[in-house]
């Protein structure tokens, strides 16, 4: 199957901080990119989806501004989460969609804001 | 958004049960699909099921879908304590988003 590596696994930051985390498509280009955010115990909740070129599109509710996506190439998409606070300490997975069906996601990133 | 809602929130069997997972979704979709989830890492791709396709099959796993119910279910045979995790269905939109939405997530337990 299709490989996507999301980096860093794990991260601790200060509040009011960035943080960056990159998903790539190792072995295939993904037009696009979707990133999800899921908190302890809990499902998995889209935020956004990203496409090559064009600025991502967030689902209702999720803060443009906070949430920074940018998919600059077909094999690389990041997420910035800007002035991070406790309350955004969550894990964030993000899959990236090959031609056809199927979704092929990250390892996730678990995000901790101290 | 959540698409829909899974049944049973948790699920504890012994060793050599069947485990049966259901899933309930609100909208029409392209597809159905079935992860894995171990305790804090990503997600294991199980199987895919069509709209136009009624049940599926792979190893252990077996799934169906009813799309004049708008439901599904995943069904482990002879589980074992390494199926321990938890289970989310995802349905691919009818739309050109190529978003996969998630259901709120099956715990299950298999005792040895």
């Amino acid at each position: 199957g299709a490989v996507v590596s999301q980096h860093p696994s794990r991260v601790i930051c200060k509040s009011g901080t960035s943080v960056k985390i990159e998903c790539r498509s190792l072995d295939f280009q993904a037009t696009t990119m979707f990133w999800y955010r899921q908190f302890p115990k809990q499902s998995l909740m889209l935020m956004a989806t990203s496409n090559e070129g064009s600025k991502a599109t967030y689902e209702q509710g999720v803060e443009k501004d906070k949430f920074l996506i940018n998919h600059a190439s077909l094999t690389l998409s990041t997420l910035t989460v800007t002035s991070a606070h406790p309350e955004d300490s969550s894990f964030y997975i993000c899959s990236a969609r090959r031609h056809g069906d199927e979704a092929f996601f990250g390892q996730g990133t678990r995000l901790t804001v101290v | 958004s959540q698409q829909g809602e899974e049944d049973p929130q948790a699920l504890s069997i012994q060793e050599g049960e069947n485990a049966t997972m259901n899933c309930s979704y609100k909208t029409s979709i392209n597809n159905l699909q079935w992860y894995r989830q171990n305790s804090g890492r990503g997600l294991v791709h199980l199987i895919l099921i069509r709209s136009n396709e009624r049940e599926k099959h792979s190893g252990r796993l077996r799934v169906t879908l009813d799309t004049s119910k708008k439901s599904s279910s995943l069904l482990i045979t002879a589980s074992r304590a390494a199926d321990t995790a938890s289970y989310f269905c995802a349905t691919s939109l009818m739309d050109s988003s190529y978003k996969l939405i998630f259901g709120s997530g099956t715990r299950l337990l298999v005792r040895p």
